[in-house]
């Protein structure tokens, strides 16, 4: 059974940083053909995904943050990160690590992470 | 604005059946797998259909989903209070090259 667990700072200043880290139990990112993605959710609104990154490293970003975000996996092959630059309150949000389907283009997400509270505030 | 459409909130009472759609476009639904996602309060999203229709193990055949077009549809059977949650659709957007969600429906079982 995979698992997969967010970790970072809870706490970002404005127009620094974010950066979060997934670790993956009971898999590992560099077998099966799995895309590995970033989502977050702001308080009581809605799913937006951020991003997601393949084994071979190839990446796909969500348009409208293309330009702050970088997924990418670590040396150990058992987690993966997310960095957001120039981080404004509107970034403040719980971040979700998911793996998707076996085989799915598509980002049908199967396992998410219990996800990480992050706050943007001076 | 999402890019998919879903309907703000659903309600119907215990036992009855409730549908929830997702609209979309041809670059998105039109030509891709849709999934749902249920979301119980304070908890992370748990898929319940993928490919459109079928669904992962342990999920009950009390769910169900369809796509016709560019929509997709949610149905659940025999509602239980238990199926209070937020619901989502979600799929691949190819004109955007990205996963896109619906809004999300709140659904209250009366």
């Amino acid at each position: 059974q995979v698992q997969l667990q967010e970790s970072g700072p809870g706490l970002v200043k404005p127009s620094q940083t974010l950066s979060l880290t997934c670790t993956v139990s009971g898999g590992s990112l560099s077998t099966g053909v799995y895309y590995w993605s970033w989502v977050r959710q702001p308080a009581g609104k809605g799913l937006e995904w951020i991003g997601r990154i393949f084994r071979s490293g190839t990446t796909n970003y969500n348009p409208s943050l293309k330009s702050r975000v970088t997924i990418s996996v670590g040396t150990s092959k058992t987690q993966f990160s997310l960095k957001l630059t120039s981080v404004t309150a509107a970034d403040t949000a719980v971040y979700y690590c998911a793996r998707g389907l076996e085989g799915s283009f598509e980002g049908e997400l199967e396992y998410w992470g219990q996800g990480a509270l992050v706050i943007v505030s001076s | 604005q999402s890019v998919l459409t879903q309907p703000p909130s659903v309600s119907a009472a215990p036992g009855q059946k409730v549908t929830i759609s997702c609209s979309g476009s041809t670059s998105n639904i039109g030509n891709s797998y849709v999934s749902w996602y249920q979301q119980l309060p304070g908890t992370a999203p748990k898929l319940v259909i993928y490919d459109n229709h079928k669904r992962p193990s342990g999920i009950p055949d009390r769910i169900s989903g369809s796509k016709s077009g560019t929509s997709a549809t949610l149905g659940i059977t025999g509602l239980q209070t238990g199926d209070e949650a937020d619901y989502y659709c979600g799929t691949w957007d190819a004109n955007l090259s990205a996963v896109v969600f619906g809004g999300g429906t709140k659904l209250t079982v009366l």
